[in-house]
């Protein structure tokens, strides 16, 4: 099992819908997860922090369910400006400095 | 408020030849600072990172080496490029290990 796995999509939503989007973590002992949202041919920008009890902010929310080792990211009223890859980081517990980045899931958000 | 800085935005070198980009962080101190490579279409690839001036841990192992000479500073540097070496550059710093990464704007690199 890989460290961090996504569904590469793409997923072709159109404007306004709701979509989820999953990403599993093998080290169950993780302890920060972030959302990154990366354009393409840009840098990867912080969408979001996911904390046990959940975030939201705005249309977006994440959340983390710890004993089935997964983080997901929920779009609500979908804009074609969502579209975008989305990338989930998962960090390792013991202080390490290394996070591992997902490859990312594909949203195009259509008219 | 902290701001990256990378540099140059767009490279293209040939063959064997030698490669310097730079990255600096304002606005903080004693960053952890990142180097990661993402070719097209792929994931992220962490290349080297640093906790501190002179402390530098590969994760790659590869032509490529890294260098913090300064606090905020660090420099992916390539004696001789590879065709391999091709992608997307991009630098980042945190505040620490468990806290978000933010990303300079990244460095194209083609290599003809």
């Amino acid at each position: 099992r890989k460290e961090v796995e996504q569904d590469p999509g793409p997923f072709n939503v159109p404007e306004g819908a709701t979509v989820a989007f999953n990403c599993t973590y093998s080290n169950s002992a993780s302890q920060s997860f972030f959302w990154y949202r990366q354009d393409c041919r840009k840098e990867p920008k912080l969408l979001m922090s996911v904390y046990s009890s959940g975030n939201e902010d705005g249309r977006f929310t994440a959340q983390l369910n710890r004993a089935s080792q997964y983080i997901s990211l929920l779009i609500r009223d979908s804009k074609l400006s969502d579209s975008a890859t989305y990338l989930c980081v998962v960090t390792p517990p013991g202080g390490s400095y290394i996070p591992t980045f997902g490859r990312g899931t594909s949203l195009i958000v259509h008219p | 408020s902290q701001t990256i800085h990378q540099w140059p935005a767009t490279l293209v070198q040939p063959v064997g030849s030698p490669l310097s980009l730079e990255c600096t962080v304002e606005g903080t101190s004693n960053p952890n600072l990142y180097w990661y490579r993402q070719a097209a279409g792929r994931g992220l690839q962490l290349l080297f990172y640093s906790v501190g001036i002179g402390q530098i841990s590969s994760e790659v192992p590869q032509n490529l080496s890294a260098s913090r000479p300064q606090d905020r500073q660090f420099i992916l540097s390539s004696k001789k490029l590879l065709l391999s070496d091709s992608g997307f550059y991009l630098c980042a710093w945190s505040v620490a290990g468990d806290q978000p990464q933010h990303f300079g704007d990244g460095t194209r690199l083609s290599i003809l």
